[in-house]
């Protein structure tokens, strides 16, 4: 089945420098790579997706790029911020009516 | 527009007992899912939900765990009888799929499970 592996585990920035979140995926069907957020104590929400069709995206200061012939994806988060401090998981579908893989998380901590 | 909602936001029980897990999806929501996070680690899919049917099961640990998902409209999740390494959080969520594209998952704020 579909595995998404994601690395680092944990990473600690200085604030306004970039963080990057690498994922790899094992399914070569997979068409649909979600980022979630989960800060403490509440529910992870999306962030930024992309789909299969395009190699990046970006909205304000995340964006995610895709290399469907390596099977990897990545977060970028530039100029990071002390709210950007949470855990961050991507994620793989294969489409519609197909559950959505999650990596195993990052813990994100933006060091003032 | 309401959200998921899941109840309740924490159980705590005793080893063999039975717990009963609600979620109610965003309505018109076909897509129903529940996963788990266990001691912080991942996301780890248990089952989909589409409308009534279960489209896909594989990641339910075994037959102590029963999900159902009446008329489909919300969904409960039962455990009987619960074992120490059930412990973790539940969440759901549901979405909408887009044409050939799932849809954004829009999660509860999960129901914590501990047992002792």
């Amino acid at each position: 089945g579909e595995n998404v592996e994601q690395h680092p585990s944990t990473l600690s920035v200085q604030e306004g420098d970039s963080a990057v979140i690498k994922c790899t995926y094992s399914d070569s069907a997979s068409n649909y790579f979600p980022w979630y957020k989960q800060e403490l104590g509440k529910r992870p929400q999306l962030i930024i997706d992309i789909r299969s069709n395009v190699g990046e995206k970006k909205d304000q200061r995340i964006a995610v790029t895709l290399n469907k012939t390596a099977k990897h994806f990545s977060l970028h988060i530039t100029e990071t911020q002390p709210e950007d401090s949470a855990v961050y998981f991507c994620a793989a579908s294969k489409g519609s009516a197909s559950k959505i893989i999650f990596g195993s998380g990052t813990r994100l901590s933006i060091r003032p | 527009e309401a959200g998921v909602t899941q109840f309740p936001s924490h159980s705590v029980i005793e080893k063999g007992q039975t717990v009963t897990l609600r979620c109610d999806p965003i309505s018109g929501h076909d897509n129903l899912y529940w996963y788990r996070r266990v001691m912080g680690k991942e996301i780890k899919f248990l089952l989909h939900f589409v409308k009534e049917s279960k489209q896909d099961e594989s990641g339910m640990p075994n037959n102590r765990f029963l999900a159902e998902r009446t008329g489909g409209t919300y969904s409960t999740l039962k455990v009987q009888p619960a074992e120490l390494e059930d412990s973790g959080v539940y969440f759901c969520a549901s979405s909408q799929d887009w044409g050939l594209y799932t849809g954004e998952l829009f999660f509860g704020e999960g129901s914590r499970l501990t047992v002792l």
